[in-house]
């Protein structure tokens, strides 16, 4: 099945140590996206990609990264991770961008900072 | 400004109980778009419907059922003879021309007890 895969589903790292959370796509699509979701929240966009073309949101700290390499892969990576980095990281995709756009969601990674 | 609303925050019900989600939205765009995920305890958000402005039809899909009215801003959720697998927070987002991005209600936490 097409589908949207994220790994590691837990990961646990310590404060300030780099990490890198992946997620790949069988669904061909465009756009790729980023979101941050703390305990009890709606997710909060950080950032997508457009094919190659990256769109920060003006509100993610400096201290998030991505990378996309190709069609099917997108990476997140946290410099510097933070206690208040803690959080859910969902990454989804649509085949367009924009208004009306279906987003698919991955199962997520759990983030731990110790 | 918050561009959704869930109000409720907690909902528990009996199975077999029927279940209304509420949701109201503000825009100044005439075009947008609005839809209903279920985020279950494994974390993924699944998508449920989109409806787009302009098609204020009531919709029902099996237990599911959507109730759209532009007057009042609303585009509420009901769930017929709810199960226990119904159980999960629901989002409501909103998403318009001009931006890339979901506006994601809160989220209403749903527990169907057996």
């Amino acid at each position: 099945d097409a589908m949207v895969i994220q790994n590691p589903r837990y990961q646990v790292t310590q404060f300030g140590k780099p990490v890198t959370l992946s997620c790949s796509q069988t669904l061909n699509h465009n756009v790729m996206y980023w979101y941050q979701q703390k305990s009890s929240q709606a997710p909060k966009l950080l950032f997508h990609y457009y094919d190659k073309d990256f769109n920060n949101e003006a509100d993610t700290p400096d201290n998030f990264q991505s990378r996309r390499p190709n069609t099917s892969f997108c990476f997140l990576d946290i410099r510097s991770p933070g206690l208040g980095d803690a959080a859910m990281y969902l990454c989804a995709t649509s085949s367009l961008r924009g208004a009306g756009a279906e987003q698919f969601f991955g199962p997520g990674t759990r983030l731990t900072v110790l | 400004a918050q561009k959704v609303t869930q109000a409720q925050t907690e909902i528990s019900v009996v199975e077999k109980e029927d279940v209304t989600l509420d949701c109201v939205y503000e825009t100044r765009d005439t075009t947008y778009y609005l839809f209903w995920y279920k985020q279950p305890p494994s974390g993924e958000l699944v998508f449920l419907i989109r409806r787009n402005s302009f098609d204020e039809q009531n919709e029902i899909s099996g237990r599911y059922s959507w109730n759209f009215q532009k007057s009042t801003s609303s585009f509420n959720f009901t769930i017929t003879a709810s199960q226990v697998v119904d159980s999960a927070v629901y989002f409501c987002a909103l998403s318009e021309p001009t931006g890339n991005q979901f506006y994601f209600g809160t989220g209403t936490s749903l527990t169907v007890i057996p």
